[in-house]
């Protein structure tokens, strides 16, 4: 998974509580990245971070926060205003973030559901 | 808006045979496409990438190609192993505003090899 750690690895939330997704990196990389995925889909981008203490929202940002505080930490809230939780989450990283050819490089993910 | 997607869902081979994986995008500004392999429970692994000034990559078992004309791009993967059971994804860069970095991803295909 290339130095990309993301915890726990399952979680289980009940309705109407908040939840904290880990994402840590030991690449250096600047740009980091929040997916979601649903099952028999493709991934769909939920926060970006191109450097330190900024970020954008991605595709489908409403419901979820971020912060960017570490280079190495983007740590992914999943707030009781997300309707439909329940999905796979992948965090990834590249080196530069606005490079055309900067490859980006995924943890093994968190599969969130909710009770 | 612009997306990628794939032209078949699902593959299915038999062990030693060659792959052919496509994906049609529709952003002709795309300028760096990337495929992935996503096996079940894990993150989306590298694969290999290509950049539009290009027409073919190769890497160890596996080559990209690119038909801008068409706006097609395909993974072959050579004398095909069970292991290589997984879901292949394109995903495309686009050089443009503040795209750069930001991936936006094709449905995926599973590819079954049978022994």
């Amino acid at each position: 998974d290339g130095g990309i750690t993301q915890s726990p690895k399952y979680l289980f939330r009940k309705e109407g509580q908040n939840v904290t997704l880990s994402c840590e990196q030991n690449l250096n990389h600047d740009a980091m990245y929040w997916y979601r995925q649903d099952p028999g889909q493709g991934l769909r981008l939920i926060y970006y971070s191109q450097i330190v203490n900024d970020f954008q929202k991605g595709d489908i940002a409403e419901g979820y926060s971020v912060s960017r505080e570490k280079k190495e930490s983007f740590p992914l809230t999943v707030t009781s205003a997300q309707k439909n939780p329940t999905a796979f989450y992948l965090c990834a990283s590249s080196p530069q973030g606005p490079i055309l050819t900067d490859t980006q490089y995924f943890g093994p993910g968190t599969r969130l559901t909710v009770l | 808006g612009e997306s990628v997607g794939l032209h078949l869902p699902t593959l299915s081979v038999q062990e030693g045979d060659n792959s052919i994986i496509n994906c049609a995008y529709s952003n002709s500004a795309s300028d760096y496409f990337i495929w992935y392999k996503q096996e079940s429970g894990k993150g989306p692994q590298f694969i290999i990438d290509i950049r539009s000034n290009m027409d073919k990559r190769q890497g160890q078992r596996v080559t990209v190609l690119l038909n801008k004309t068409v706006k097609h791009l395909s993974l072959q993967i050579a004398a095909t192993q069970p292991g290589d059971s997984a879901v292949y994804f394109c995903a495309e860069n686009m050089a443009r505003g503040t795209s750069y970095g930001k991936l936006t991803f094709g449905q995926g295909t599973i590819l079954t090899v049978h022994p």
